[in-house]
């Protein structure tokens, strides 16, 4: 099956730096990404869908200008995390649609990114 | 509103017996059902899908899930519980096809398997 990947796995970082994520589709093209958000043992909340070559579309009371999302090819969506605080620890996870086989609505999910602002 | 409903939070159940997990949904017009699974600090892996056809779908590991209509119900289902099945499990619904559309997940199910 089609692979998304997301780097980095886990990262530390202080109060007010800014963090980026990277979520790659290595066999397939997407024209869309999604990213989620998952608070501990909870489900996954979708954050934003990310389009190639045009602005991303942001879920009600996600702030864009914190979460900022570029598309940038097909195979690659970053979501940069500014002015990070402690409440924007969470797991982050992409997923990715594979126009030619993810028939279907089929989605396949990257490993996470386990964020922990100090 | 659109919603997925996973009633239980955990579920226990004992090794080699069966196991059921349950979902419902809210949706207007047809749903797309999917099941994923999520090992700790880990993404999600596909199961299952529900699109068109056979009501009883058969997925990886051995899962399998009914879809009915009737009760909007799918619930996912196992014969024999493994320990290595003990995980979290979303039932997910998508309202369409459409490239932009995104998953609406449940809140997530936490299947522990005892030996």
């Amino acid at each position: 099956g089609a692979v998304v990947s997301q780097h980095p796995s886990r990262v530390i970082c202080k109060s007010g730096t800014s963090v980026k994520i990277e979520c790659r589709s290595l066999d397939f093209q997407a024209t869309t990404m999604f990213w989620y958000r998952q608070f501990p043992k909870q489900s996954l909340m979708l954050m934003a869908t990310s389009n190639e070559g045009s602005k991303a579309t942001y879920e009600q009371g996600v702030e864009k200008d914190k979460f900022l999302i570029n598309h940038a090819s097909l195979t690659l969506s970053t979501l940069t995390v500014t002015s990070a605080h402690p409440e924007d620890s969470s797991f982050y996870i992409c997923s990715a649609r594979d126009q030619v086989q993810g028939s279907y609505n089929e989605q396949f999910f990257g490993p996470g990114t386990r964020l922990t602002v100090l | 509103a659109q919603s997925v409903a996973q009633p239980e939070d955990q579920v226990n159940v004992a090794e080699g017996n069966p196991l059921t997990v349950k979902c419902t949904y809210s949706v207007s017009g047809n749903p797309y059902l999917f099941w994923y699974v999520q090992y700790p600090n880990r993404g999600l892996q596909f199961l299952l899908k529900y699109i068109t056809g056979d009501n009883l779908v058969k997925g990886s590991y051995g899962f399998e899930a009914e879809f009915n209509k009737s009760q909007t119900s799918f619930h996912l289902k196992k014969p024999s519980a493994l320990v290595s099945d003990s995980a979290l499990y979303f039932c997910a619904v998508s309202l369409s096809n459409q490239a932009g559309t995104a998953l609406i997940f449940g809140k997530g199910t936490t299947l522990s398997v005892s030996s």
